[in-house]
This record gives structure tokens, sequence and C-alpha cells, in this order.
């Protein structure tokens, strides 16, 4: 099925650990984001990349990085893992050229740094 | 600072009966007013969407009502099912900005039987 695949789905880090989250969609959609989403808080922008070779910084991009590989890929880094970035992550697409555009979002990445 | 801000932040409905999220905004430079749906352990999935040229739209018994004076908007489910049982979220967008959207805190409906 089409749609936003993010891997992988759980994660548990320690304290100055680094990982690389992923996430690829197939649906051509120019546009990729990541967000974190906290209880009370809602789904707040990390990174953004308005297509392909760029990226900018969203509401919270302290502590993390993003590369968008190519179209279909964009990662979300995590350098150095601090128990405040414990979270669900998710990455959506969207294509911009539609009317009634929205975002596809992927199911989630839950991380939890220890 | 929250662009957009939702109420309730729970809502338990008897099954039949209307639920009715609201949300608010202050940014006159949105111009796309979407909603979304979250099931537990999955991603939001776009439910119905409005633009500022209407002041409703209606989905099956899903309804935007849009206030462009005030600043509101807000969602009403119709019949409510317990199958309706989820966290919705509203978010604003500008459509010259990257298509970034900015969300609500989610309102957690639960509809009892």
């Amino acid at each position: 099925n089409a749609g936003v695949t993010q891997t992988p789905k759980f994660q548990v880090l320690k304290t100055g650990q680094s990982m690389t989250l992923q996430c690829a969609q197939d649906m051509n959609h120019n546009s990729m984001y990541w967000y974190r989403q906290d209880p009370g808080m809602g789904l707040r922008l990390i990174y953004y990349s308005a297509s392909e070779g760029t990226t900018d910084k969203g509401e919270v991009p302290n502590g993390y990085n993003v590369s968008r590989l190519n179209k279909r890929e964009f990662s979300l880094r995590l350098e150095s893992a601090a128990p405040s970035q414990t979270s669900v992550y998710f990455c959506a697409s969207s294509d911009p050229g539609q009317f009634n555009y929205g975002y596809t979002f992927g199911s989630g990445t839950r991380l939890t740094v220890v | 600072q929250q662009q957009v801000k939702q109420s309730p932040q729970s809502l338990i409905v008897q099954k039949g009966g209307i639920s009715i999220i609201n949300c608010a905004y202050e940014n006159t430079a949105f111009d796309y007013f979407p909603w979304y749906q979250q099931f537990p352990g999955k991603g939001p999935a776009l439910l119905i969407a409005i633009r500022p040229d209407v002041s409703e739209k209606k989905e099956g018994r899903f309804t935007i009502s849009f206030n462009k004076s005030a600043k509101q908007f807000s969602l009403h489910i119709m019949d409510s099912q317990p199958g309706d049982s989820a966290t919705y979220f509203c978010a604003a967008s500008m459509s010259n900005t990257g298509n970034q959207f900015y969300f609500g805190t989610g309102t957690s409906l639960t509809v009892i039987p």
C-alpha cells in the first residue's frame, strides 16, 4: 500500500547515544516533515523539507539533524540523545499541488531515552 | 506560542450524541484548516478540511463549521459511535509557507455505548 514508512517502530536509547530515524514515502510527494508528539503538547514540527535538496528548521529543532537523501527519503538524526527527547516521532509527506492537500503520516517511532 | 488553540482536552459523549471540538487561531494568513483523527498506536489521518471561503463543510457524519470573523472553527460529529473514539487534532496552514501545518494540542474523544 502507498504511504509513509518509518523505521524503527520502537527504540530505547541510553543518554548520549546516537541514532537515525528513517522515513520513506512512495507517493511522489515533494514535501516531507518530522514531528514529535508529546502528551498535552500536540504535534510539534522539528524539521521539514519543502522539496528535494532543501531543509528548514521547525519549532523544536535543537538536538536534531535531518537529511533529505532523495525525493523519497527523509531521515532524522539524534546525535546525543537526552531524556527530554523521549517522545513519539512522526514523519509525514504532502503534495501542496493538490487542492485538498494534507499530510500523510507514518505510523510513528516510539523513542525512550533512559 | 500555540498558533492554534484547541478545546476541550478530553470529551466523553454517549453513543448517538453530538461531539463538538473547538479551535481558535490568531494568524489571519492561515488559509487551510484540516482536522486529523488519530487512533492509539497509529499516525494521524486527514479527516476533513475547509478553506475560509466557505462557512461549513460536511462529509458524512463529520462537519466543520468556520467563523472567519471570530477566527474560530469547530468539528461536529453527529450520531457519535464508539468507533469514533480517538484523538482529534485541528490544524492550520498558510499556502505560501512550505505547507507547514500548525496543530492544536488534541482532544481525546470517548464515545460510550
